[in-house]
């Protein structure tokens, strides 16, 4: 069964702060991985993708992986309050995107 | 703007009812998913089609099974709810690429059995 693990938190962080929030996977074959946000009673949205060793960064965002490690992270800066939410990170399993459980993100004013 | 349409936002169904979910893509993905997800277990995918009239199990398929007769459309079927089918389902879409391509999801269904 190919997993994806995350811590499920909360990890709470004041405002203004860098929040980090870590997935490791289980299928070395996957290419792809994706972390998204979800608010509580929506459906998730996609923050970033990542598809090659090293850093990406979009805005205050920046994803990392580390294939050999099978290690993805996501990297908040200047964290908002309406950054709150559960964070999803998933990896591309053949067709398929197989999701973590999440990590509740509270950023406190 | 890319759109996953689910014709139900809430449900309320009763034991051994027959329960139909739709789901729409206006973006012509070749995948569709249905997954569910409860609090504390994620995302478990259901079932995942790859072309018309083709399907494979997910995770956790029994009790569910899946009709795509059209490209765009891809319906979840309860034969018969249970209580514990009590659930957030949601349906997703994403391109045949293999190695790239997010999934884009509807807004959910949220369906209570009783």
């Amino acid at each position: 069964q190919k997993e994806v693990e995350q811590n499920s938190g909360p990890l709470s962080v004041p405002e203004g702060a860098i929040a980090s929030l870590n997935c490791t996977y289980s299928d070395r074959g996957s290419q792809s991985f994706f972390w998204y946000r979800q608010y509580s009673g929506k459906s998730p949205e996609l923050i970033m993708s990542i598809y090659s060793n090293g850093d990406k960064e979009d805005g205050r965002f920046t994803a990392q992986l580390n294939k050999a490690s099978q290690y993805v992270s996501l990297l908040i800066r200047d964290s908002q309050p309406s950054d709150s939410a559960t964070y999803l990170c998933a990896a591309d399993s053949s067709y398929k995107l197989i999701f973590g459980s999440g990590t509740r993100l509270l950023v406190r004013p | 703007d890319v759109k996953v349409t689910q014709s139900s936002r809430y449900l309320v169904k009763r034991t051994g009812e027959k329960v139909f979910l739709e789901c729409v893509q206006d973006m012509d993905h070749e995948n569709m998913f249905w997954y569910r997800q409860d609090p504390g277990l994620g995302l478990r995918l259901i079932y995942f089609s790859y072309d018309v009239k083709m399907k494979e199990k997910g995770d956790i398929p029994e009790g569910y099974s899946v009709s795509r007769e059209k490209k765009e459309r891809f319906s979840l079927i309860l034969e018969s709810a249970s209580t514990n089918q009590t659930s957030m389902y949601l349906c997703a879409s994403r391109v045949r690429d293999r190695y790239t391509g997010e999934l884009f999801f509807g807004e959910g269904s949220r369906l209570t059995v009783l």
